[in-house]
């Protein structure tokens, strides 16, 4: 089963609307963390923001925004009044610890993308 | 200001051609990370490593082998190249200071066609 959701394949949307890329994960952990990264066509990986578990607070950092919600293992991510420079690649991603017979360590698990064009 | 250094950043192989791709950090970072990206698929686990000396398969391990020999690199190497390794290459590191738990930095991208 997929550890992390983005049910969202593609988006567009025409500038200074706001966008919200959904996204659902998959975890037994009670401790855990979830990451949203951006991937603009230029193709590197650009950090956006980290959430733990225990911090279901919501935050804003100028136009995006991010809704956790435990209840529904979401972590939203929301894009206000859309720009053109915000076309891009956005991956949302999980990071638990996980003990098997050989392996044990902190995973760090992408979700597939969603691919947000935002058109002038 | 270097971060993670992938090398090279482009390579062309013919179908059982053998190859090394190279990641190295300079954040001094426990964990460090090869994955793939294909199409839809995001980022692909192959393998990873807890710390010098130590190896783990991922999500895609198949064709793929990895060393860690020293802290701050992380080798991938493909034996015979097929086809169906045509993809992205991204390499990752990453830290866990006081228990916590930071985002993983990731290099620029080694993008392969196997031919």
């Amino acid at each position: 089963a997929q550890k992390v959701t983005q049910a969202q394949t593609e988006i567009s949307v025409v500038e200074k609307e706001d966008v919200t890329l959904d996204c659902v994960y998959e975890t037994r952990d009670t401790t855990y963390y979830l990451f949203w990264y951006k991937q603009p066509p230029s193709g590197e990986l650009v950090f956006l923001i980290r959430r733990n578990s225990f911090d279901e607070q919501n935050e804003i950092s100028g136009r995006y925004s991010w809704n956790f919600q435990k209840s529904t293992s979401s972590f939203n991510f929301t894009i206000t009044a859309s720009q053109v420079v915000d076309s891009a690649v956005y991956f949302c991603a999980l990071s638990e610890i996980f003990t098997t017979r050989d392996n044990y360590g902190q995973n760090f698990v992408f979700g597939p993308g969603t691919r947000l064009s935002v058109l002038p | 200001n270097a971060g993670v250094t992938q090398t090279p950043k482009f390579r062309v192989l013919k179908t059982g051609q053998s190859m090394t791709l190279l990641c190295a950090q300079d954040m001094n970072h426990e964990y460090m990370y090869w994955y793939r990206q294909d199409p839809g698929m995001g980022l692909r686990l192959i393998h990873y490593s807890v710390g010098e000396g130590t190896t783990a398969k991922g999500e895609v391990p198949d064709g793929y082998n990895v060393s860690r020999l020293k802290k701050q690199n992380f080798l991938l190497g493909l034996e015979s190249a097929a086809p169906s390794q045509t993809s992205v290459y991204f390499c990752a590191s990453r830290t866990f200071p006081d228990g916590s738990n930071t985002e993983a930095f990731f290099g620029q991208g080694t993008r392969l066609t196997v031919v």
